[in-house]
Protein backbone atom coordinates (compact mmCIF):
# COMPACT_ATOMS: atom_id res chain seq x y z
CA UNK A 1 0.00 0.00 0.00
CA UNK A 2 1.23 3.23 -0.99
CA UNK A 3 2.20 5.69 2.28
CA UNK A 4 3.72 8.80 2.75
CA UNK A 5 6.34 9.86 5.60
CA UNK A 6 7.30 13.45 6.64
CA UNK A 7 9.64 12.25 10.10
CA UNK A 8 9.22 16.12 11.79
CA UNK A 9 6.42 17.54 13.10
CA UNK A 10 8.22 21.08 13.91
CA UNK A 11 10.64 22.39 11.94
CA UNK A 12 11.80 26.00 13.77
CA UNK A 13 14.89 27.36 12.05
CA UNK A 14 16.01 30.97 11.62
CA UNK A 15 15.20 33.69 8.76
CA UNK A 16 17.92 33.41 6.55
CA UNK A 17 18.61 29.77 7.20
CA UNK A 18 18.08 26.86 4.52
CA UNK A 19 15.45 24.96 4.98
CA UNK A 20 14.50 21.14 4.76
CA UNK A 21 11.04 19.85 4.87
CA UNK A 22 11.71 15.77 4.27
CA UNK A 23 9.40 13.55 2.38
CA UNK A 24 9.86 9.97 1.81
CA UNK A 25 6.95 7.60 0.02
CA UNK A 26 6.62 3.98 -0.14
CA UNK A 27 4.66 3.20 -4.24
CA UNK A 28 4.71 0.01 -5.90
CA UNK A 29 3.65 2.17 -8.89
CA UNK A 30 5.49 5.56 -10.97
CA UNK A 31 5.15 8.32 -8.63
CA UNK A 32 3.85 11.36 -8.61
CA UNK A 33 3.93 14.28 -5.79
CA UNK A 34 3.53 17.03 -4.66
CA UNK A 35 3.78 19.94 -1.91
CA UNK A 36 0.81 21.29 -0.19
CA UNK A 37 0.38 24.02 2.21
CA UNK A 38 -1.65 25.65 4.57
CA UNK A 39 -0.54 29.42 5.57
CA UNK A 40 -2.36 30.53 9.16
CA UNK A 41 -6.02 30.82 8.72
CA UNK A 42 -5.82 29.81 4.99
CA UNK A 43 -7.06 26.91 2.94
CA UNK A 44 -4.62 24.12 2.15
CA UNK A 45 -3.62 24.74 -1.44
CA UNK A 46 -0.98 23.39 -3.97
CA UNK A 47 3.09 24.59 -3.86
CA UNK A 48 4.39 22.37 -6.10
CA UNK A 49 4.62 19.67 -8.15
CA UNK A 50 7.47 17.60 -9.00
CA UNK A 51 6.14 16.64 -12.40
CA UNK A 52 6.39 20.63 -13.92
CA UNK A 53 10.34 20.60 -11.90
CA UNK A 54 8.96 24.40 -11.02
CA UNK A 55 10.44 26.67 -7.93
CA UNK A 56 7.57 28.34 -6.18
CA UNK A 57 8.33 30.81 -3.81
CA UNK A 58 12.07 30.01 -3.37
CA UNK A 59 10.83 26.51 -3.15
CA UNK A 60 12.29 23.47 -4.92
CA UNK A 61 11.91 20.03 -5.13
CA UNK A 62 13.18 16.64 -6.47
CA UNK A 63 12.56 13.37 -6.62
CA UNK A 64 14.65 10.79 -6.18
CA UNK A 65 13.39 7.40 -6.81
CA UNK A 66 16.48 5.64 -5.47
CA UNK A 67 15.81 6.96 -1.53
CA UNK A 68 12.17 7.43 -2.37
CA UNK A 69 12.01 10.93 -1.57
CA UNK A 70 10.90 13.98 -2.19
CA UNK A 71 12.31 16.59 0.09
CA UNK A 72 11.39 20.20 0.00
CA UNK A 73 14.09 22.75 0.11
CA UNK A 74 14.72 26.18 0.12
CA UNK A 75 18.21 28.10 0.72
CA UNK A 76 17.44 31.16 3.04
CA UNK A 77 14.13 30.62 5.01
CA UNK A 78 11.69 34.06 5.13
CA UNK A 79 9.25 35.02 8.03
CA UNK A 80 6.70 34.23 5.13
CA UNK A 81 7.36 30.60 4.78
CA UNK A 82 5.87 29.95 8.11
CA UNK A 83 3.00 27.43 7.44
CA UNK A 84 2.11 23.96 7.82
CA UNK A 85 3.30 22.16 4.82
CA UNK A 86 2.05 18.52 3.33
CA UNK A 87 3.68 16.15 0.95
CA UNK A 88 1.37 14.06 -0.88
CA UNK A 89 1.65 11.11 -3.48
CA UNK A 90 -1.08 10.89 -6.48
CA UNK A 91 -2.72 7.85 -6.65
CA UNK A 92 -5.32 5.37 -8.00
CA UNK A 93 -4.90 6.10 -11.82
CA UNK A 94 -4.66 10.24 -10.85
CA UNK A 95 -7.64 9.92 -8.44
CA UNK A 96 -6.21 9.86 -4.73
CA UNK A 97 -3.61 11.63 -2.95
CA UNK A 98 -2.34 10.36 -0.06
CA UNK A 99 -0.76 13.12 2.62
CA UNK A 100 1.94 12.97 4.94
CA UNK A 101 1.17 13.81 8.67
CA UNK A 102 2.65 17.46 7.97
CA UNK A 103 5.48 19.55 9.00
CA UNK A 104 4.97 23.00 10.72
CA UNK A 105 7.83 25.33 9.72
CA UNK A 106 8.16 28.14 11.67
CA UNK A 107 11.02 30.97 10.85
CA UNK A 108 12.40 32.61 13.65
CA UNK A 109 13.87 36.30 13.97
CA UNK B 1 -16.11 34.49 -8.39
CA UNK B 2 -14.21 30.28 -8.94
CA UNK B 3 -14.22 28.79 -5.43
CA UNK B 4 -15.23 25.93 -3.30
CA UNK B 5 -17.99 26.81 -0.77
CA UNK B 6 -18.25 24.34 2.68
CA UNK B 7 -20.68 25.28 5.00
CA UNK B 8 -20.95 24.95 8.70
CA UNK B 9 -17.50 25.80 8.99
CA UNK B 10 -18.40 25.08 12.78
CA UNK B 11 -21.01 22.50 13.94
CA UNK B 12 -21.28 21.42 17.66
CA UNK B 13 -24.09 18.70 17.29
CA UNK B 14 -25.34 15.80 19.81
CA UNK B 15 -24.82 12.10 20.10
CA UNK B 16 -27.64 10.72 17.38
CA UNK B 17 -28.07 13.68 15.08
CA UNK B 18 -28.10 13.31 11.91
CA UNK B 19 -26.31 16.02 9.52
CA UNK B 20 -25.03 17.23 5.89
CA UNK B 21 -22.05 18.90 5.73
CA UNK B 22 -22.40 20.95 2.26
CA UNK B 23 -19.85 21.72 -0.19
CA UNK B 24 -20.13 23.40 -3.36
CA UNK B 25 -17.59 24.40 -6.31
CA UNK B 26 -18.36 27.09 -9.04
CA UNK B 27 -15.02 25.64 -10.47
CA UNK B 28 -16.20 23.92 -13.12
CA UNK B 29 -14.78 20.48 -11.99
CA UNK B 30 -15.84 16.83 -12.83
CA UNK B 31 -14.11 15.83 -9.68
CA UNK B 32 -14.49 15.96 -6.53
CA UNK B 33 -13.45 14.62 -3.29
CA UNK B 34 -13.64 14.40 1.01
CA UNK B 35 -10.89 14.19 3.34
CA UNK B 36 -10.74 14.01 7.15
CA UNK B 37 -8.19 15.27 9.04
CA UNK B 38 -7.93 14.58 12.83
CA UNK B 39 -5.73 16.84 14.92
CA UNK B 40 -2.21 16.83 14.01
CA UNK B 41 -2.98 13.54 11.77
CA UNK B 42 -2.57 12.95 8.22
CA UNK B 43 -5.73 13.86 5.46
CA UNK B 44 -7.52 10.74 4.63
CA UNK B 45 -9.72 10.36 1.53
CA UNK B 46 -13.03 8.91 2.70
CA UNK B 47 -15.06 9.62 -0.38
CA UNK B 48 -14.65 11.02 -3.99
CA UNK B 49 -16.32 11.33 -7.63
CA UNK B 50 -15.51 11.53 -11.14
CA UNK B 51 -19.19 13.32 -11.78
CA UNK B 52 -22.32 13.55 -11.20
CA UNK B 53 -24.01 9.90 -10.06
CA UNK B 54 -20.26 8.84 -9.65
CA UNK B 55 -19.12 8.11 -5.77
CA UNK B 56 -16.87 5.86 -4.55
CA UNK B 57 -15.21 5.52 -0.91
CA UNK B 58 -11.75 6.51 -0.28
CA UNK B 59 -8.68 4.81 1.74
CA UNK B 60 -10.20 5.14 5.10
CA UNK B 61 -13.21 3.85 5.90
CA UNK B 62 -15.89 6.34 6.95
CA UNK B 63 -19.46 5.42 8.35
CA UNK B 64 -20.61 9.04 6.47
CA UNK B 65 -22.26 8.94 2.48
CA UNK B 66 -21.80 11.18 0.25
CA UNK B 67 -24.12 11.83 -3.23
CA UNK B 68 -23.80 13.76 -6.29
CA UNK B 69 -26.74 14.90 -8.12
CA UNK B 70 -25.40 17.91 -9.83
CA UNK B 71 -21.38 18.54 -10.66
CA UNK B 72 -20.85 21.16 -8.33
CA UNK B 73 -22.75 20.20 -5.60
CA UNK B 74 -21.18 17.00 -3.05
CA UNK B 75 -22.67 17.18 0.38
CA UNK B 76 -21.69 14.13 3.16
CA UNK B 77 -24.51 13.13 5.29
CA UNK B 78 -23.66 11.28 8.93
CA UNK B 79 -27.14 9.44 9.80
CA UNK B 80 -26.30 9.32 13.57
CA UNK B 81 -22.87 11.25 14.42
CA UNK B 82 -21.05 10.07 17.44
CA UNK B 83 -17.89 11.24 19.65
CA UNK B 84 -15.77 9.33 17.01
CA UNK B 85 -16.58 11.51 13.87
CA UNK B 86 -15.35 14.55 16.00
CA UNK B 87 -13.00 15.79 13.33
CA UNK B 88 -12.42 18.49 10.52
CA UNK B 89 -14.05 17.66 7.15
CA UNK B 90 -12.18 19.07 3.67
CA UNK B 91 -13.89 18.91 0.22
CA UNK B 92 -11.50 19.40 -2.57
CA UNK B 93 -12.42 19.20 -6.33
CA UNK B 94 -9.61 19.04 -9.85
CA UNK B 95 -10.32 19.27 -13.08
CA UNK B 96 -10.80 16.34 -14.98
CA UNK B 97 -8.28 17.05 -17.61
CA UNK B 98 -5.74 19.16 -15.55
CA UNK B 99 -2.55 17.13 -16.81
CA UNK B 100 -0.67 18.07 -12.99
CA UNK B 101 -3.90 16.52 -11.47
CA UNK B 102 -3.99 19.56 -8.71
CA UNK B 103 -6.74 19.70 -6.17
CA UNK B 104 -8.25 22.95 -4.60
CA UNK B 105 -9.51 22.51 -0.87
CA UNK B 106 -12.55 24.42 0.44
CA UNK B 107 -11.95 26.04 4.08
CA UNK B 108 -13.65 22.84 6.11
CA UNK B 109 -16.40 22.15 8.39
CA UNK B 110 -14.78 21.64 11.99
CA UNK B 111 -17.23 18.96 13.35
CA UNK B 112 -17.29 18.63 17.16
CA UNK B 113 -20.19 15.47 18.43
CA UNK B 114 -20.76 15.92 22.31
Amino acid sequence: AQRVTQPEKLLSVFKGAPVELKCNYSYSGSPELFWYVQYSRQRLQLLLRHISRESIKGFTADLNKGETSFHLKKPFAQEEDSAMYYCALLTGGGNKLTFGTGTQLKVEL
Amino acid sequence: EADIYQTPRYLVIGTGKKITLECSQTMGHDKMYWYQQDPGMELHLIHYSYGVNSTEKGDLSSESTVSRIRTEHFPLTLESARPSHTSQYLCASSDDGDYYNEQFFGPGTRLTVL
